[in-house]
């Protein structure tokens, strides 16, 4: 059974800090996965979507990477901002394709 | 430019009362969702719909009923509802399955 795993589970960085959230899955054979975006009462946003043929995908200060073979993908924030105070989220289809299985996400604050 | 709307956005009920959760989405999407979100357990899929015409139990289908009224529309049926049930409910969409997901804005349901 496909599992994922975000460590921290909560992150406090001053603002301008470059910043590293971490996903893990269990089982490798995945052909995408997913990060999103949560503010407090609301729904998830999508941010970033990489296929299993890529390694990495950028949007602004974000950039994700994906290492299938490891298991683990990144998203990567760079000069940090208040603005960017949400959970974080990644997902992974299951095994049989049909949906996506959530991590718990990392809970960032970052202070002015 | 809508994207997945879900109605109410709040409903308290009493056990055993019942209830459904309405979404609809405007981006011709094959595939729709229900997850409930809870403290320390994320987000787990309720039921889902690959197409029109077709439902699926996911993670934790028991006490809800899904009816997918046609390409747009994907309603969470609570037959009896019970305090277990307290959570937010989202509902969310994709072109095919576990590609790129839209949520819905969510559903706080309260159960006393």
């Amino acid at each position: 059974k496909q599992e994922v795993t975000q460590i921290p589970a909560a992150l406090s960085v001053p603002e301008g800090e470059n910043l590293v959230l971490n996903c893990s899955f269990t089982d490798s054979a995945i052909y995408n996965l997913q990060w999103f975006r949560q503010d407090p009462g609301k729904g998830l946003t999508s941010l970033l979507l990489i296929q299993s043929s890529q390694r990495e995908q950028t949007s602004g200060r974000l950039n994700a990477s994906l290492d299938k073979s490891s298991g683990r993908s990144t998203l990567y924030i760079a000069a940090s901002q208040p603005g960017d105070s949400a959970t974080y989220l990644c997902a992974v289809p299951n095994q049989a394709g049909t949906a996506l299985i959530f991590g718990k996400g990392t809970t960032l604050s970052v202070s002015s | 430019n809508a994207g997945v709307t879900q109605t109410p956005k709040f409903q308290v009920l009493k056990t055993g009362q019942s209830m459904t959760l309405q979404c609809a989405q405007d981006m011709n999407h094959n595939s729709m969702y229900w997850y409930r979100q809870d403290p320390g357990m994320g987000l787990r899929l309720i039921y889902y719909s690959a197409s029109e015409g077709t439902t699926d139990k996911g993670e934790v289908p028991n006490g809800y009923n899904v009816s997918r009224l046609n390409k747009r529309e994907f309603s969470l049926r609570l037959e009896s509802a019970a305090p277990s049930q307290t959570s937010v409910y989202f509902c969310a969409s994709s072109a095919e399955q576990a590609e790129k997901l839209f949520f819905g804005s969510g559903t706080q349901l309260s159960v006393l």
